[in-house]
């Protein structure tokens, strides 16, 4: 079945610890986006990718970091500079921009003490 | 500020009635208004997508409903079933700006027995 492969779904992490955030899709999707979901709070994209070895920042990626060194893969490192990194994120992909619907994985939640 | 308001922020209602979430938006240019489910530790699943000159769109039990002018749009989903409980985001797409996407906060619903 295709789709998107988010891991682990569950990561606890010390304060101060750079974190890497998997994503994997074989939907062969140009596009691929991160986003971070707080309670209350509609979805805020951090970084989105239109093609390989290609990103650009989102609304909130101070403290983040991507690659896009496969089609299939995004991963996303939530460094030591994020002030507040425990979250929900979602990783997502689309065949394109304007109306392709974004496949979105199950998440990981992150937990930093 | 969000431009993307949803109402009610949260909705109980018993299983096999119907009920209808509501969304208002601000963005402008519009280029498309999406619909997601999303249950609870999971991500979000595409619904419906309505470009602007779309009034109506179903999906099964959901139908979505969208007044351009008026910037409103609503989701009515017809005999709940207890697995409709679930957070429903409404979602606009700048125009030109594929990959901006504007999200609302969600409407939490509950269906019980």
């Amino acid at each position: 079945d295709g789709g998107i492969t988010q891991s682990p779904k569950y990561l606890f992490r010390k304060e101060g610890q750079n974190v890497t955030l998997s994503c994997e899709q074989n939907l062969n999707h140009d596009a691929m986006y991160w986003y971070r979901q707080d309670p209350g709070q509609g979805l805020r994209l951090i970084y989105y990718s239109q093609i390989v070895n290609d990103f650009q920042k989102g609304d909130i990626a101070e403290g983040y970091s991507v690659s896009r060194e496969k089609k299939e893969s995004f991963p996303l490192t939530v460094t030591s500079a994020q002030k507040n990194p425990t979250a929900f994120y979602l990783c997502a992909s689309s065949p394109g921009p304007n109306n392709s619907p974004l496949h979105f994985g199950n998440g990981t939640r992150l937990t930093v003490t | 500020k969000n431009q993307v308001e949803q109402s009610p922020q949260s909705l109980i209602i018993l299983e096999g009635k119907n009920c209808t979430l509501q969304c208002n938006y601000t963005v402008s240019p519009f280029s498309n208004l999406r619909w997601y489910k999303q249950d609870t530790g999971r991500g979000p699943v595409s619904l419906t997508i309505m470009t602007f000159s779309e009034n109506t769109k179903s999906n099964g039990r959901y139908t979505a409903t969208l007044d351009a002018d008026t910037k409103q749009s609503s989701l009515h989903i017809t005999a709940s079933q207890l697995s409709d409980s679930a957070s429903y985001i409404c979602v606009v797409t700048l125009s030109n700006s594929g990959y901006a996407l504007n999200f609302g906060k969600g409407t939490s619903l509950l269906v019980t027995p």
